[in-house]
């Protein structure tokens, strides 16, 4: 079974600085995607980046970045130059064989002015 | 761009009556999902749909739910006898047709918000 892993309930970082969070996944596929969004209060799901899993290179998005390391099965996202519109509950998400979502538990990150 | 959008945004219903939260997916997509937040609590798995029948569905989705695409534009999620516990954020998803990479990503509507009193 597949299960994706989000250690940290809450995260806070000030404005500007730089954040990572962290996730887990387990999965028995070969081939599969990996993916963080962010749920501000709307409660809308809002990708922030994808990774898939057969390229070694690291996704980037802006100030948005991953550190994929596909042998510890961890994905972390690190948000650099925080802003006060990264406050938001960001889930970590591993899509395979199925292609079906498994969602982590999220981390509310605060972002301190 | 296109997206998926859901309706209504917010439902609120009477315990033991049906309700149906519809989903107009992306246009070119073949495949839909529907997926539930508990308030405060993880995204989860309902149901997948393709070639007008149910492809997968969790353990979530008993005899309760059903799901339809009654005119190939709208995707629709019923639930027959509403129970408190379903009160939650109903969140539809569509994607593309086989392909490698970005065609497997999921694109989720704004999600309708169903509250059961």
């Amino acid at each position: 079974a597949q299960t994706v892993t989000q250690s940290q309930p809450e995260m806070s970082v000030q404005e500007a600085e730089t954040v990572t969070l962290s996730c887990t996944y387990d999965t028995s596929e070969s081939d599969y995607y990996l993916f963080w969004y962010k749920q501000p209060p709307s409660r809308q799901m809002i990708l922030v980046i994808r990774q898939e899993a057969y390229k070694q290179q690291n996704a980037t998005e802006n100030r948005f970045s991953v550190n994929f390391q596909k042998a510890a099965k961890s994905f972390s996202l690190k948000i650099s130059d925080s802003q006060l519109g990264d406050a938001a509950m960001y889930f970590c998400a591993c899509l395979s064989g199925t292609y079906k979502y498994i969602f982590g538990t999220g981390t509310r990150l605060k972002v301190l002015a | 761009e296109p997206e998926v959008t859901q309706t209504p945004s917010h439902q609120v219903t009477q315990m033991g009556q049906e309700v149906i939260l519809r989903c107009v997916p992306i246009s070119n997509h073949l495949y839909f999902y529907w997926y539930r937040q508990i308030l405060g609590q993880k995204v989860e798995f309902l149901v997948s749909f393709y070639n007008n029948e149910i492809s997968e569905k969790s353990e979530i989705f008993d005899d309760q739910f059903s799901v339809e695409r009654p005119d190939g534009s709208n995707f629709t999620l019923k639930i027959r006898s509403t129970k408190l516990e379903d009160s939650a954020m109903y969140f539809c998803a569509s994607r593309r047709s086989s392909g490698r990479a970005i065609s497997y990503e999921q694109y989720f509507g704004p999600g309708t918000r169903l509250t059961v009193t």
